[in-house]
């Protein structure tokens, strides 16, 4: 069963602060992805990657960064937080394939204050 | 605008219950359409995999159809258990690959009473 690790599980900053949520997957996944999940919405692509060093930009990108430091490991970051910004974040990591199944941490839940 | 709807928004079941979710969407071109479960507090884990025309499919209590002509998909819950309570989630995806983007629905929340 593929793992993917999210951290922190929850975070409060204040407006302003910087954040960085972190996600790792072990399972040699070339593809990792940063969705939100609002209330009433269904999940939103903030930024995805193919592989280590590599970017794309999804539907929602204002106010994020992204890294994708190696195969493993992808970072989101918020370097002048807004309580817009207030969401329940998911890392995914998929295989190329039919049908690629996406793999879901568990989530991190940051509130902008 | 919403390319995948879910209906109902929210449900309330009794144990033992069955229940059908829907899912109608505009997603072009429409590759596959998997239904996912997501748990308080946790992840999304996928349920199954509709891929051809008019499909089926089955996993244990859960089965689905999906037609794409209608672009309409359906989740049945039999004999519904308290531990099915949780958020159901209808994500089309446009093509077969991971280069692909995945279009997600709100969800419909299952509540599961005794």
């Amino acid at each position: 069963e593929a793992a993917v690790t999210q951290s922190p599980r929850n975070k409060v900053t204040v407006t302003g602060g910087n954040v960085t949520l972190s996600c790792r997957q072990t399972n040699s996944h070339n593809y990792m992805y940063w969705y939100r999940q609002d209330t009433g919405h269904g999940l939103r692509l903030i930024h995805y990657s193919y592989g280590a060093g590599n970017l794309q930009i999804g539907d929602v990108p204002d106010g994020y960064k992204a890294t994708r430091t190696t195969q493993e490991d992808f970072f989101l970051l918020l370097e002048l937080a807004s309580p817009s910004q207030t969401s329940l974040y998911f890392c995914a990591s998929s295989v190329p394939g039919q049908n690629t199944e996406v793999f879901f941490g568990k989530g991190t839940r940051l509130t902008v204050v | 605008k919403t390319q995948v709807e879910q209906s109902p928004q929210s449900l309330v079941v009794r144990q033992g219950e069955n229940c059908v979710l829907q899912c109608n969407y505009s997603v072009t071109p429409d590759n596959h359409l998997r239904w996912f479960k997501q748990d308080t507090g946790k992840g999304l884990v996928s349920l199954t995999v509709l891929v051809d025309q008019k499909d089926k499919t089955s996993n244990g209590r859960y089965s689905a159809t999906l037609d794409k002509d209608a672009k309409h998909s359906t989740l049945h819950i039999t004999a519904t258990l308290l531990d099915d309570t949780a958020t159901y989630i209808c994500v089309v995806g446009d093509r077969g690959s991971a280069l692909g983007r995945l279009h997600f629905g709100a969800g419909t929340q299952l509540i599961v009473i005794p």
